[in-house]
């Protein structure tokens, strides 16, 4: 079993729409989840990063963590076609577990 | 937020020649780098962690010998692909855990890809 499920989509919304992308975990004593994107050739930029459960905001985004249902999700607001690349979910014991990655495109 | 700089972005190599990446935290400290391995539209692999001042740690599956890791300072890992193969053709991303604030933030460098001729 996979430390990470993410739906690797791919996820096309129209400007201005929410994007809502979703992990689950297996291992219950995860305590660190973070979003990463990815754009095309290029390393991945941490988005958002929260620690046990409950929802973290910065500007458009929103992260969600469910620990009782090992849900994970990020939530983007008002999306623009900068925001298309890839959404990685991660989990961090010591090191990183990354989901499959889930590309979105934001049309314009 | 911490800088990571992955040192070449790219590079193209002769079959059978080594080549060397270098990871560089720009300002803060890492006690420990971590290698991957991502192909086209899939998502990233751990190939290794890296601790300064001792051996990396391996994951199952990846050649030691073939993938050399040196963490020789708090701010310098490399890897370096010995005598590569086409299959070894690849992006390689290097991240960083700033050694204060451990368990809550990797950094990535910006990936270095790979083309064995």
């Amino acid at each position: 079993q996979k430390e990470v499920e993410q739906d690797p989509g791919p996820l096309s919304v129209p400007e201005g729409a929410i994007v809502s992308l979703n992990c689950t975990y297996s291992n219950s004593a995860f305590q660190y989840f973070m979003w990463y994107r990815q754009y095309s050739r290029k390393g991945p930029e941490l988005l958002m990063y929260t620690y046990s459960s409950g929802n973290k905001e910065d500007g458009r985004f929103t992260a969600q963590v469910d620990k009782s249902s090992k849900y994970i999700s990020l939530f983007i607001r008002d999306s623009q076609p900068s925001d298309s690349a890839t959404y990685l979910c991660a989990v961090n014991d010591y090191k990183l577990s990354f989901g499959a990655g889930t590309t979105v495109t934001v049309r314009a | 937020g911490a800088v990571v700089s992955q040192h070449p972005s790219w590079v193209i190599c002769k079959s059978g020649t080594s080549v060397k990446i270098e990871c560089r935290s720009l300002d803060f400290q890492a006690t420990t780098m971590f290698w991957y391995r991502q192909f086209p539209k899939q998502s990233l692999m751990l190939m290794a962690t890296s601790n300064e001042g001792s051996k990396a740690t391996y994951e199952q599956g990846v050649e030691k010998d073939k993938f050399l890791i040196n963490h020789a300072s708090l701010t310098l890992s490399t890897l370096t692909v010995t005598s590569a193969h086409p299959e070894d053709s690849s992006f390689y991303i290097c991240s960083a855990r700033d050694s204060e604030t451990q368990n809550t933030q990797a950094f990535f460098g910006q990936g270095t890809r790979l083309t064995v001729v």
